[in-house]
């Protein structure tokens, strides 16, 4: 079935740093979302790219959508501790699910 | 608009019991889904429904069912519950319409089967 793998698992950054997480897919994408997660909360929707190639920007956060649709990335620049949480991208699939990748856990030690 | 809510938050549960958890949403969703999370894991879609009298299975349907009589409503029924349980439980709605729509999340349901 349709798959969105999602990598790192974790990633540990000092305040200040730079943080990237990639989504794949094996294959094209209609749309990607991007949802985040704080601890102990619930999914929070975040974006969601369309169009090939699209870049979108929320103040320190950028979403790339790849040219072939099968892959995504989130850039968020000079991490803070209010960026801590669990990012994931979801694709829907055919049948009017979401597939979610694995999400992507961000510590930020401040 | 109130959302998503999802009654209750927490429960314990004793091995064998039976409980259902409530989702409610009031944004006239066709689309409702229940997905479960694991400690430290992503989420896992255990059943949905299009609309009303509609559900279809997602990928960890075994042991629960669940019903949707109304737009708003969508409860998750668990039968027998067992540890492999243990788990917080999502409910989610979103809109149909052009394209795909954003999930709205209700907060959760931690649950725990001892």
């Amino acid at each position: 079935g349709q798959q969105v793998m999602q990598i790192p698992q974790y990633q540990h950054v000092q305040e200040g740093e730079d943080f990237t997480t990639y989504c794949n897919s094996s294959t094209t994408l209609s749309n990607i979302q991007w949802y985040k997660q704080r601890p102990g909360g619930h999914p929070v929707f975040l974006i969601q790219l369309v169009k090939s190639g699209e870049v979108k920007k929320q103040k320190r956060l950028t979403f790339q959508f790849g040219e072939a649709k099968k892959n995504s990335s989130l850039h968020i620049t000079a991490t803070q501790t209010t960026d801590v949480g669990t990012y994931f991208c979801a694709a829907p699939s055919n049948t009017g699910k979401l597939i979610f990748g694995q999400g992507t856990t961000l510590q930020v030690k401040p | 608009n109130a959302g998503v809510t999802q009654t209750p938050k927490f429960r314990i549960l004793k091995i064998g019991q039976s409980m259902t958890l409530q989702c409610t949403q009031d944004m006239n969703h066709n689309y409702m889904y229940w997905y479960r999370q694991d400690p430290g894991m992503g989420l896992k879609l255990i059943y949905y429904s299009v609309g009303a009298g509609i559900t279809d299975k997602g990928e960890v349907p075994n042991g629960y069912n669940v019903s949707r009589s109304t737009t708003e409503d969508f409860p998750l029924r668990l039968e027998l519950a067992a540890p492999s349980q243990t788990s917080v439980y999502f409910c989610a709605s979103r809109d149909t319409g052009e394209g795909y729509n954003e999930q709205f999340f209700g907060p959760g349901t931690r649950l725990t089967v001892l």
